[in-house]
């Protein structure tokens, strides 16, 4: 079956520390891979994406995500987080044409 | 001009009410999507609209009732909607070729009373 998992629901980082979110995605093909971020009350704004090629794939407001085919995974990266990141981060492959499987999401806290 | 806009952002109605959310994009997409997204979830897909035709309805109550006037607009009407109809509205867009990376717009926060 086709699914993404976001095995962290919370995440809490103190400001200027690095931060990891894991995806894992189980899919047939070759997959879409999306990161998006999403502040309290807002849309989802896309962060970066992997369609193929160069398997680290940078992003903007300084992310970087790596997609390892061998783990089926498209880990998000960021190596000094800022409080302004604090928000949810969804995982999502795209699934056909029209369709994503998102992962249930992880909340990041920034602590100052 | 890469942005999807929604009005209104925030809407209260009651139960006999009958409302529309409206969305626009003027970046050439043909595909454009609805979804609602209940606190601390996920989007849910609700409807898909590829050249300004119906292409996916995923099983969503008549009470709302998707219109796609033209290649930029796309609204979704309301009406008798229940209390667990409250939620976050969520308009994307998305081009039809080369990867289907979605664009959305900030949401429209629906109360039903």
């Amino acid at each position: 079956a086709q699914s993404v998992t976001q095995p962290d629901i919370h995440i809490t980082v103190s400001e200027g520390a690095s931060l990891e979110l894991r995806c894992n995605y189980s899919y047939g093909a070759t997959p879409y891979l999306f990161w998006y971020v999403q502040s309290p009350g807002q849309g989802l704004q896309l962060l970066l994406k992997y369609f193929s090629g160069d398997t680290l794939v940078q992003g903007i407001k300084g992310f970087e995500a790596e997609f390892k085919r061998s783990q089926s995974s498209f880990n998000l990266r960021k190596p000094s987080v800022h409080w302004s990141d604090a928000a949810e981060y969804f995982c999502a492959v795209g699934a056909g044409t029209y369709k994503y499987i998102f992962g249930t999401g992880t909340r990041l806290k920034v602590l100052a | 001009d890469t942005e999807v806009t929604q009005t209104p952002k925030h809407l209260v109605m009651g139960m006999t009410n009958k409302k529309s959310l409206k969305c626009e994009q003027h970046m050439g997409h043909r595909a454009m999507y609805w979804y609602k997204q209940k606190a601390k979830k996920p989007p849910e897909l609700m409807f898909v609209y590829s050249y300004e035709k119906l292409s996916i309805n995923e099983s969503v109550p008549s009470r709302f009732s998707p219109e796609c006037p033209n290649s930029s607009l796309l609204n979704l009407h309301l009406h008798a909607l229940q209390p667990e109809d409250s939620a976050l509205y969520l308009c994307a867009s998305s081009r039809l070729a080369g990867g289907n990376e979605q664009f959305f717009g900030p949401g429209t926060r629906l109360t039903v009373l």
